[in-house]
């Protein structure tokens, strides 16, 4: 069975101080690691798509690395705006559906 | 573009009585999803179409739980009667091309949700 496993569940940051979600998944094939911004009373809001190992992609202050195991989310000088619940998600082969994980709850105080 | 336009945003109603969600996927996008969000179980995948077409409904929790979609522009989703378990936000989502197949076109662009509670 597919799992996604995110750490920590919440995280609490200074403005400035530069910190790493992470997301361990276990999928049989995987096709696609998602990751996902969610604000309060809002849906989901796309971030990035991860295709293999090795593989960054980066956008204003967050940059995801993906290995065969396990993706990160860097936040480098965050700031209050980017205080929101973070999703990870697989596409496993085989299949047309995402699988998420319960998320990381980001604060970044001032 | 308007996005994924779902309705009602809210809904309070009593256990046995129907309740039907609806979604409006952004237009030209062949497949939709329908998730459940709680607190203990995070996003769930429902069940999802392919033009108009259920492909998999394996998350649907009972039979009580019904989706259709009679055109490309239009689904529901339903459930009858309704029960306390089932309070929770119900997102519907759409795409252009299958999940995960890497060509671009695939990313799923969700609604703003549907938040349900159950009396």
């Amino acid at each position: 069975e597919d799992q996604v496993t995110q750490s920590p569940e919440a995280l609490r940051l200074q403005e400035g101080e530069s910190s790493s979600l992470n997301c361990s998944y276990t999928v049989s094939g995987l096709r696609g690691l998602f990751w996902y911004r969610q604000d309060p009373g809002k849906g989901p809001e796309f971030l990035f798509t991860l295709y293999s190992a090795g593989e960054e992609k980066e956008k204003e202050r967050l940059k995801a690395t993906l290995t065969k195991k396990e993706s990160f989310l860097h936040i480098t000088a965050p700031k209050p705006e980017d205080s929101a619940t973070y999703l990870c998600a697989v596409s496993p082969g085989g299949g047309n559906k995402l699988t998420f994980g319960t998320g990381t709850q980001l604060k970044v105080e001032l | 573009d308007a996005g994924v336009i779902q309705s009602p945003r809210h809904e309070v109603t009593e256990m046995g009585q129907e309740v039907t969600l609806r979604c409006k996927p952004i237009s030209g996008h062949d497949y939709l999803f329908w998730y459940r969000q709680t607190m203990m179980r995070g996003l769930e995948l429902l069940i999802y179409f392919n033009n108009n077409v259920p492909i998999d409904d394996s998350g649907m929790p009972e039979d009580r739980f019904s989706a259709k979609m009679p055109n490309a522009s239009f689904s529901t989703l339903k459930i009858q009667p309704s029960e306390p378990r089932d309070s929770a936000v119900y997102f519907c989502a759409s795409s252009f091309r299958p999940t995960g197949i890497g060509v671009g076109g695939e990313t799923q662009y969700f609604g703003p949700g549907t938040r349900l509670l159950v009396l």
